[in-house]
């Protein structure tokens, strides 16, 4: 059963607009959320990541909301512009013990159009 | 700093054969996580190692096996090949065990015939 769940596959959203991409959660234990961004034929980059102490973190363009009573999670870019277009990748982790692994969403293909 | 590199980028075997792919983590870092993408599983953990030793597996079958030498480089054995092997195998370092960060390199390509 998948732990980290990205209901939408793709989203597509014009320049200059908002993109907003969601990420749902069951395991209760995941505290460290991290996004990352995939273009073609490269490895993930990291993006942006966000503590379960914290509601939000912003890095630029780049902000992640976490609500842990809903386990949801979301990130917002403002402005969106054509070279965000990617797969965006949810990630979470349970911290401490011998868990280090990350477990991924299957990714939303964003495309930003000019 | 390098970034993490991948060899080979793209390798075709058959089924029943076995295959091995190397990663370099980058300078200093001393964790390499393996990772296996397909588009029906999306990315998924298959194991970490540190110092040498394996950390941390995830739930795939003894066919799948790695080692990681003094040096932080790692590889990954995949043995008696099947067609559901086809994927992208991507590999990741972080400084330490267990880090949240990690760095990806571009992954390797493996087509079973």
């Amino acid at each position: 059963d998948q732990q980290v769940k990205q209901n939408s596959p793709s989203l597509s959203v014009q320049e200059g607009r908002i993109s907003i991409l969601n990420c749902d959660y069951t395991n209760s234990m995941f505290d460290y959320f991290l996004w990352y961004k995939k273009y073609p034929a490269e490895g993930p980059t990291f993006l942006i990541s966000i503590s379960s102490i914290k509601d939000k973190n912003e890095d630029g363009r780049f902000t992640v909301f976490l609500n842990k009573s809903a386990k949801h999670l979301s990130l917002h870019i403002v402005p969106s512009q054509p070279g965000d277009s990617a797969v965006y990748f949810c990630a979470a982790v349970e911290y401490g013990g011998s868990q280090g692994n990350l477990i991924f969403g299957k990714g939303t293909k964003l495309s930003v159009k000019p | 700093k390098a970034g993490v590199t991948q060899t080979p980028r793209y390798l075709i075997k058959t089924r029943g054969q076995q295959v091995t792919l190397s990663c370099s983590p980058i300078s200093g870092h001393r964790s390499v996580s393996w990772y296996q993408q397909t588009p029906g599983q999306g990315l998924q953990f298959l194991f970490e190692y540190f110092s040498e030793t394996q950390r941390n597996k995830g739930n795939f079958p003894g066919r799948f096996s790695g080692r990681q030498f003094s040096n932080s480089r790692s590889e990954m054995n995949v043995s008696t090949l099947e067609l559901g092997d086809s994927a992208l195998y991507l590999c990741a370092s972080s400084l330490e065990l267990a880090q949240n960060e990690q760095f990806f390199g571009p992954g390797t390509r493996l087509t079973v015939l």
